[in-house]
Order: C-alpha cells, then sequence, then structure tokens
C-alpha cells in the first residue's frame, strides 16, 4: 500500500527543546516539502527537496532544519530558534519538482506540535 | 510576491446544486493548477489538476482554466453533505530561478452544503 506517513500525529512539547518530526514515502518520489499550516492560513513551504543530499529553502525556513540522506525520508527538525512553532506540520511528496507542468503533490497526515 | 486568491467563505449551498469555488492567480507565467480538498483537522486531499485553458470534468467535478484572466475555478455538481470541506487552489510557480517549480496555495473556501 503506496503512500506517505508522518508520526507523531500529535506532538508536544516545551519551549526551547528542539524535536524531530518524521516523514516516510514508499511511492518512488523525488520530491519531498514540508508545509506549516496555521488556522485560517493557507500552506506555507519550509523546505523541500528534489533529490537525495540535496534540499533548499522555502519561504519561512528559518527555526528549521533538515535532512534527506534516504530517498523515502525527510525529517524536519524545529529548532528552539523558531519563535512560534505551535503549528499543523504536512509533508508531501511528488514525482519530481523540476517540471514547469509541475507534478501533483500527495500529502501525508500530518502531524500536529504545540509547544508551550 | 505570488499570489493566489481565493474567497474564504463560507460559501453555503442546498444539497443537490452546484458550488461554484473560485481562485484567481498573479503569476502569469503558472501553468499547473490543482484543486485541493481539507477536511477539518486532517491534510488536503487533491482533487483535480488542470493544465490547459477550457474545462477538465472528472465526476460531479469541473475544473475550469482561463489563463487570459489569470483565473480558475472548481464546479461540484450535485453537491453533497461530504463535499463540506475546506477547498484549496494552488498554482505553480517558479521558484528561486533555479528551475524548480513549486506550489503555491491560496489560503482555502470553506463550503457547506445544507442537506
Amino acid at each position: 500500500d503506496g503512500g506517505i506517513t508522518q508520526s507523531p500525529k500529535y506532538l508536544f512539547r516545551k519551549e526551547g527543546q528542539n524535536v524531530t518530526l518524521s516523514c516516510e514515502q514508499n511511492l518512488n518520489h523525488d520530491a519531498m516539502y514540508w508545509y506549516r499550516q496555521d488556522p485560517g492560513q493557507g500552506l506555507r513551504l519550509i523546505y523541500y527537496s528534489q533529490i537525495v543530499n540535496d534540499f533548499q529553502k522555502g519561504d519561512i525556513a528559518e527555526g528549521y532544519s533538515v535532512s534527506r540522506e534516504k530517498k523515502e525520508s525527510f525529517p524536519l527538525t524545529v529548532t528552539s530558534a523558531q519563535k512560534n512553532p505551535t503549528a499543523f506540520y504536512l509533508c508531501a511528496s511528488s514525482i519530481e519538482g523540476t517540471s514547469a507542468h509541475s507534478y501533483e503533490q500527495y500529502f501525508g497526515p500530518g502531524t500536529r506540535l504545540t509547544v508551550t | 510576491q505570488k499570489e493566489v486568491e481565493q474567497n474564504s467563505g463560507p460559501l453555503s449551498v442546498p444539497e443537490g446544486a452546484i458550488a461554484s469555488l473560485n481562485c484567481t492567480y498573479s503569476d502569469r507565467g503558472s501553468q499547473s493548477f490543482f484543486w485541493y480538498r481539507q477536511y477539518s483537522g486532517k491534510s488536503p486531499e487533491l482533487i483535480m489538476f488542470i493544465y490547459s485553458n477550457g474545462d477538465k470534468e472528472d465526476g460531479r467535478f469541473t475544473a475550469q482554466l482561463n489563463k487570459a484572466s489569470q483565473y480558475v475555478s472548481l464546479l461540484i455538481r450535485d453537491s453533497q453533505p461530504s463535499d463540506s470541506a475546506t477547498y484549496l487552489c494552488a498554482v505553480t510557480t517558479a521558484y528561486s530561478g533555479a528551475g524548480s517549480y513549486q506550489l503555491t496555495f491560496g489560503k482555502g473556501t470553506k463550503l457547506s452544503v445544507i442537506p
């Protein structure tokens, strides 16, 4: 059964702690993405990766870090430098991300992070 | 700043009616257009994509694209209460001048289908 998994579904952390969100896909997609969604807001791109061992900053990368050591995995670390980390975090993947006719992106179930 | 605009709603339609959702975008170079459905507390689910001017139909859904007017819409025929959700419009935009294309999302239109 192909798809994207994110874990955990809910995550609670104290302010000042780093936290890592997991994202795994078995769709054999080259490109992976992390978005953040706040209430009443659209999705904002944090980081994206078009190929293993390469990733690029999105619109709101400050306070976040990623790695792409395997094609299937794209974990996101929310660091203590992120001023407003409480949000719904969504991981997505697409076949590739370099075509003007951009292949459609498919989303995982999301992780809801609460920092107090 | 490339933008995608949607009316936030809520848009209320009676069951069985046609729901019409609209989206405008600012980047004339955009070439791919997507509609996602997002139920409350869930992740977005792709329901339609369109690349060429005109209409594209899939079951009860029709996507319409007019690149000259920079306008894309989604029609839902025979609306059902299960269609009640937020609908996100997403548009491909060139990103960072590095040969990559990313999706820019609108904030979504909340649709409510009244039984």
